[in-house]
Order: structure tokens, then sequence, then C-alpha cells
């Protein structure tokens, strides 16, 4: 099975300041479509996940632009541009390439 | 607007058995691929299914597999996960999430099952 793992799993960040979360995979993530299926999630205290990134760099309907994801192969990264208060949560990325699908462990984003 | 309600969730012994049931409405059920995702309170997110539109092609993680069986009825937009030989460590927050160019364009509020004697 695929492992995919987070860093750093805690990130303290200064309001106003950018923010980056990496993802690897032990594998490559592209699939024979050509595809690369690697998302990247949000979860806010007490709410359900929200995805803000699929296939790598592209972002949900009515996720900020400060969200961005870029990445190839196995190495993948989230970045915020400038860290806003409900930003803070836990984020986690998903491979969906190779089944069974698997999440990182998550990445604790909270204000310094 | 797209709406993933779970239900069936509650507290169940060790070695029973739940159904979970995930109602759907607002986008065409018929032609999504859908998801079950689950939560220990506090811990991650774990992947456990995935299943196809026509309901004929599913794929389970190691950790459930042979003892939950994810299945749909196309006819109530409903999604199901049978969970059999349940153990205390099968007690989380189980999400029903819809599949868009990968799992969780959406997701349901989640129904806690608690296994505990």
């Amino acid at each position: 099975d695929v492992v995919v793992t987070q860093s750093p799993l805690s990130l303290p960040v200064t309001l106003g300041q950018p923010a980056s979360i990496s993802c690897r995979s032990s594998q490559s993530l592209v699939y024979s479509d050509g595809n690369t299926y690697l998302s990247w999630f949000q979860q806010r205290p007490g709410q359900s996940p929200r995805r803000l990134i699929y296939k790598v760099s592209n972002r949900d309907s009515g996720v900020p632009d400060r969200f961005s994801g870029s990445g190839s192969g196995t190495d993948f990264t989230l970045k915020i541009s400038r860290v806003e208060a409900e930003d803070v949560g836990l984020y986690y990325c998903l491979q969906g390439t190779h089944w069974p699908q698997s999440f990182g462990q998550g990445t604790k984003v909270e204000i310094k | 607007e797209v709406q993933l309600v779970e239900s069936g969730g509650g507290l169940v012994q060790p070695g029973g058995s739940l159904r979970l049931s995930c109602a759907a409405s607002g986008f065409t059920f018929t032609t999504s691929s859908m998801h079950w995702v689950r939560q220990v309170p506090g811990k991650g997110l774990v992947w456990l299914s995935l299943i196809n539109p026509e309901g004929t092609n599913t794929s389970y993680a190691d950790s459930v597999k042979g003892r939950f069986t994810i299945s749909r009825d196309n006819a109530k937009n409903t999604l199901y996960l049978q969970m059999n030989n349940l153990r205390a460590e099968d007690t989380a927050v189980y999400y029903c999430a819809k599949d868009s160019y990968g799992c969780g364009d959406y997701w349901g509020q989640g129904s806690l099952v608690t296994v505990s004697s």
C-alpha cells in the first residue's frame, strides 16, 4: 500500500505570513490516465473536512486563492500565501491514484 | 445544494453489526462514485471504501476488508456501509463523501459509531 507522509505535523504561523505543508508518497502518484490524484483537505475544529485542492493544483469552488498546490511524482506542497485566522485547523493530503487510497497523518496549523 | 446526510450510528457491542446510510441530494447520485472515510475522535482521517456509480466496483482499506461492505441504492439516492464483527478500534465518526476528480468535493456531517460493551 502507498504510504503518504506529511511534514511538519505542527505548524505555528504568524498572521499574514506564508505557510507551507509537504506531502510525500512512497510511490509515484501519476495514474495510467496521465492525471495525478493528490488532494488537500482542511478540517476546522468541530467541522467535517473540506477539500481545497484536487489533482495537485486545482482549487475547489469557493476556495480562496491564497491556497495553492504544487508538485509532481511523489513530492507535493500546499502553500498558504498569507495566513488568516480562519485558516487554523488540520490539513490533510490524500492520494487517490493507488487503491486503497490513503491520507497523510495531518498537519495542525495554529497561530503563534 | 449538495447534501449528504449520514444516519445509523450509535452504540454497539463488540462483535455486533451496524449499517450506516448516507442520503444524497442536490447532485446526480447515479453518476457519482462515493466514499466512506472515518476519524477516531482527536485523530486523523482514514479512507475506508469506494464504490463506482453503478455499484459494480468497490475498494476497501485492509483494516475493514472482509468485515465492511459498501453498497448503494441508486433508486433511493442512498449509500450504505454494512459493518460486521465490529471491534473497539472501529469506534469513530464515519463520513460519506462524494467523488469528483477524487474523494471528497462534498462531505456529510458524520455519524458516530461507538463499539463498547
